[in-house]
C-alpha cells in the first residue's frame, strides 16, 4: 500500500533562517506531488506541485522554492525565512493517472520567531 | 478550473443527518466532485467521489444532480468525531496531471 511520510511535525525557527521540510511517498511509482500551506483558520492553499523529476510549478511568488531531487521525494525550502512563513504545511501526492483523490500527509506546523 | 461555493459553518445534533451542499455552475465534462474532511493540525482526509447520481460509502453518501452543477455530502447520524472542516473539489484528469486549490470549506459542529 502506498504512505507518505512528512517531517517534521513541528518546527520552530527564527525570521531569517533556512527551512527544509522533506516529504516522501513509498508504494508508487512517478506521482504528482504537491505542496499546501494552510493559515490558521483558512483553507488550503497550493504552493507547488510536481508531475516528475525535476519538474516544478510554482503557483504563489513568494520566498519558498521546491524541489524534486527524486521520484518519490518532494521538498520545500527558503533561505530565509518571514514571519508571514508560518502556517501549517501539508504534502500530497496523487497518481499520474485516473481522477483518484489526493492523499496528504501528516503535515508541519512551522511558527517563524 | 471550476470553482466551488460552500456555506462557511454548519451545526448539528448528534445522531442527526447532516447534509451539505457544494455548488459548482461552471463543472466541465470530465471533471469529478471528491469530498475531503479535515480535523484541527491533520491532512485532510479523502471521503467520497463521484462523477454523477449517487455514490455511497461506508462512512457517507454523494448526490449529484443531472446537470452536475452542484452535489450534496450526506453525513447519516453524526457523532461529535465528525467535528470537523468538509471540502468540496472539483477537478478532471488533466492529461495525467491535476492541480487543485482548495477553498475555505464548511465547519461542521457536531452539538451533544
Amino acid at each position: 500500500s502506498q504512505t507518505i511520510h512528512q517531517w517534521p511535525a513541528t518546527l520552530v525557527q527564527p525570521v531569517g533562517s533556512p527551512l527544509s521540510l522533506e516529504c516522501t511517498v513509498e508504494g508508487t511509482s512517478n506521482p504528482n506531488l504537491y505542496w499546501y500551506r494552510q493559515a490558521a483558520g483558512r483553507g488550503l492553499q497550493l504552493l507547488f506541485y510536481s508531475v516528475g523529476i525535476g519538474q516544478i510549478s510554482s503557483e504563489v511568488p513568494q520566498n519558498l522554492s521546491a524541489s524534486r531531487p527524486q521520484d518519490r521525494q518532494f521538498i520545500l525550502s527558503s533561505k530565509k525565512l518571514l514571519l508571514s512563513d508560518s502556517g501549517f504545511y501539508l504534502c500530497a501526492w496523487r497518481p499520474d493517472w485516473g481522477s483518484y483523490g489526493y492523499t496528504f500527509g501528516s503535515g508541519t506546523r512551522l511558527t517563524v520567531v | 478550473l471550476a470553482k466551488t461555493t460552500q456555506p462557511i459553518s454548519m451545526d448539528s445534533y448528534e445522531g442527526q443527518e447532516v447534509n451539505i451542499t457544494c455548488s459548482h455552475n461552471n463543472i466541465a465534462t470530465n471533471d469529478y466532485i471528491t469530498w475531503y474532511q479535515q480535523f484541527p493540525s491533520q491532512g485532510p482526509r479523502f471521503i467520497i467521489q463521484g462523477y454523477k447520481t449517487k455514490v455511497t460509502n461506508e462512512v457517507a453518501s454523494l448526490f449529484i444532480p443531472a446537470d452536475r452543477k452542484s452535489s450534496t455530502l450526506s453525513l447519516p447520524r453524526v457523532s461529535l468525531s465528525d467535528t470537523a472542516v468538509y471540502y468540496c473539489l472539483v477537478g478532471g484528469d488533466s492529461g495525467g496531471y491535476q492541480k487543485v486549490t482548495f477553498g475555505t470549506g464548511t465547519k461542521l459542529q457536531v452539538i451533544p
